[in-house]
């Protein structure tokens, strides 16, 4: 059974302070990683699409890393507009790829 | 404007009802999902449906039920089975070949036990 795990539950920053999110996952053949911002009473916001290892996406402040095993998303120098739920979902190559599971989130507040 | 519409935004459903959230999506798309999310919480997977006239339990299906009768249309029904349905309910929509193209959520329904 495929497994997600996002690490920190909840992180909170200050204005400019860079920072790492993690999305840690046991998926059978890995096809690729979304990660969805989530404001709050609002539906998610997809972010990014990763397909491969060591592939890169960056938007704004936010770049997002994958690895086999896991996926980061990088926080640079954030604004409190930044401040929302990150969502992970890998995407495997059984029914996984069909359920699309998320991870439980990390909850970010940038402080101004 | 294409996108995925969930009605109510808001919804209040006595003890011992049925209730019916509504999804609709004008993108075309052949997948639909239903995910509830408790304060804190990530999103569980109730149903999805990759086909018009077919739909897999997910992971938190009893007490719901769905239909997909319409490729544009996936409600989800909350039944009286459903012991704690107070949630925030998510519906979303996917296409293309699944194996790797991102979903695109509605805004939610609020279901409130009264």
């Amino acid at each position: 059974e495929d497994q997600v795990t996002q690490s920190p539950e909840a992180l909170r920053l200050q204005e400019g302070e860079s920072s790492s999110l993690n999305c840690s996952y046991t998926v059978s053949g890995l096809r690729g990683l979304f990660w969805y911002r989530q404001d709050p009473g609002k539906g998610p916001e997809f972010l990014f699409t990763l397909y491969s290892a060591g592939e890169e996406k960056e938007k704004e402040r936010l770049k997002a890393t994958l690895t086999k095993k896991e996926s980061f998303l990088h926080i640079t120098a954030p604004k409190p507009e930044d401040s929302a739920t990150y969502l992970c979902a890998p995407i495997g190559s059984s029914g996984s790829a069909r359920q699309l599971t998320f991870g439980s989130g990390t909850q970010l507040t940038v402080l101004p | 404007d294409g996108g995925i519409t969930q009605s109510p935004k808001y919804l209040f459903r006595k003890e011992g009802q049925n209730v019916t959230l509504s999804c609709e999506q004008n993108l075309n798309h052949d997948a639909m999902y239903w995910y509830r999310q408790d304060p804190g919480q990530g999103l569980r997977l109730i149903y999805y449906s990759q086909i018009v006239n077919d739909f897999q339990k997910g992971d938190i299906a009893e007490g719901y039920s769905v239909s997909r009768e319409k490729k544009e249309s996936f409600p989800l029904t909350v039944t009286s089975a459903q012991k704690n349905p107070t949630a925030f309910y998510l519906c979303a929509s996917r296409g293309g070949t699944f194996m790797n193209t991102e979903a695109f959520f509605g805004q939610g329904t609020r279901l409130t036990v009264v």
